[in-house]
């Protein structure tokens, strides 16, 4: 079975700065993505970055970027320069081949003017 | 990408009664789930809505509570049948293509049960 792991149900960061949400998962699976979505209140899931996980580079979209560690099964989003449209709740990912998702418990991030 | 409309938005339901959830691909998806988001909570797979066959369910849940149809490859339907106040939650459906890793998703239906 897979889990998905996020440790910090909440967390702030100041306007401008950088934070760091954690993820680690747990599958027997070789193949397989992980995920950032991002949830604000109208409820709408929004990919944020995804990572392959035959890849070896940590992938990077804009302000997002992630520090996948395969051996210690940890997929970690740093977002950069925060802003206040960042304010919403993450969920980190697992997908296995046939599009099933799992999800963690989710981070719920605020960003503070 | 595709664009996956959900209706109603939200309800609010009487104990007993069941509410159909309609989601709608503006093109045509391989893989479409349903999930339950209960209140501050993550998302849970219900089941995957299979086209032209039964849905599969995830332990936990069964089709006689939550019967899923999908009849092509843009629609389908949850029931949410004989409700309690338990089954308050948002209910999302996503909808994927086979080799392709994105996932698209619905607003949600919020439905809350008195």
């Amino acid at each position: 079975a897979q889990t998905v792991t996020q440790s910090q149900p909440e967390m702030s960061v100041q306007e401008a700065e950088t934070v760091t949400l954690s993820c680690t998962y747990d599958t027997s699976e070789s193949n397989y993505y992980l995920f950032w979505y991002k949830q604000p209140p109208s409820r709408q899931m929004i990919l944020v970055i995804r990572q392959e996980a035959y890849k070896q580079q940590n992938a990077t979209e804009n302000r997002f970027s992630v520090n996948f560690q395969k051996a210690a099964k940890s997929f970690s989003l740093k977002i950069s320069d925060s802003q206040l449209g960042d304010t919403a709740m993450y969920f980190c990912a697992f997908m296995k081949p046939g599009n099933q998702f799992y999800f963690g418990t989710g981070t719920s991030l605020t960003v503070i003017p | 990408s595709a664009v996956i409309s959900q209706k109603p938005s939200r309800d609010i339901c009487q104990r007993g009664t069941s509410l159909t959830i309609q989601c709608q691909v503006d093109s045509q998806v391989t893989m479409m789930f349903w999930y339950r988001q209960q209140p501050g909570q993550s998302l849970t797979l219900i089941a995957t809505a299979n086209q032209g066959s039964e849905a599969t369910y995830e332990s936990g849940f069964v089709i006689d509570k939550f019967p899923i149809s999908r009849p092509n490859l843009t629609f389908s339907t949850l029931t949410v049948s004989n409700m309690s106040p338990e089954d308050s939650s948002i209910y999302l459906c996503s909808g994927g293509r086979q080799g392709n890793t994105e996932a698209f998703f619905g607003q949600g239906t919020r439905l809350t049960v008195v």
